[in-house]
């Protein structure tokens, strides 16, 4: 079984913290890795993609991906009221072009 | 900006009867999607579509449930015998060659 997990949270930050949020997925051939943003009752939004090792910027949000120990997190600078919501990670299997697995989602929470 | 779109937003339905669950994908967009999310679960994937022929289909997408793409814009995800178990928000998702997906705002099935 392909899993990826997160901490359910919830996450509870200050305005104008940094947030970090955490994934760890089991499928070493894992290629395409992402981050959505869900509000309750809504459907995912993407935020981020990242595709290979390091850091990538976009905004206030950067994703960092290590494939050596299976690891994507994301950075959620100046955090404001507005990013309280679940964050999905989500992972491209091995052998699979098709398909997203998802994780249960963190909980975010930014206090005013 | 391009988006997914999906009708209805809701459908009750009594258990034993079709439902089928409409998407319009994003008009440039190649691969096509249904994923489903039980409340307070994670978002599952069912079936990705390409080309006119399923790509990959998951354990649940079993017999019960089908897709088509009619015309040159829609695509369906039909469920021919519902079961109460099938209450969820069923989401479309569409992506180009790159694969990022793009969810539209999602169908809430509920059967009684």
């Amino acid at each position: 079984q392909k899993e990826v997990e997160q901490n359910s949270g919830p996450l509870s930050v200050p305005e104008g913290a940094i947030a970090s949020l955490n994934c760890t997925y089991s499928d070493r051939g894992s290629q395409s890795f992402f981050w959505y943003r869900q509000y309750s009752g809504k459907s995912p939004e993407l935020i981020m993609s990242i595709y290979s090792n390091g850091d990538k910027e976009d905004g206030r949000f950067t994703a960092q991906l290590n494939k050596a120990s299976q690891y994507v997190s994301l950075l959620i600078r100046d955090s404001q009221p507005s990013d309280s919501a679940t964050y999905l990670c989500a992972v491209t299997p091995g052998g699979s072009n098709y398909k997203l697995t998802f994780g249960k989602g963190t909980l975010l929470t930014v206090n005013p | 900006e391009p988006e997914v779109t999906q009708t209805p937003s809701h459908q009750v339905t009594q258990m034993g009867q079709e439902v089928i669950l409409r998407c319009v994908p994003i008009s440039n967009h190649l691969y096509f999607y249904w994923y489903r999310q039980i409340l307070g679960q994670k978002v599952e994937f069912l079936v990705s579509f390409y080309n006119n022929e399923i790509s990959e289909k998951s354990e649940i997408f079993d017999d019960q449930f089908s897709v088509e793409r009619p015309d040159g814009s829609n695509f369906t995800l039909k469920i021919r015998s519902t079961k109460l178990e099938d209450s969820a928000m069923y989401f479309c998702a569409s992506s180009d060659r790159e694969g990022t997906q793009y969810f539209g705002p999602g169908t809430r099935l509920l059967v009684l």
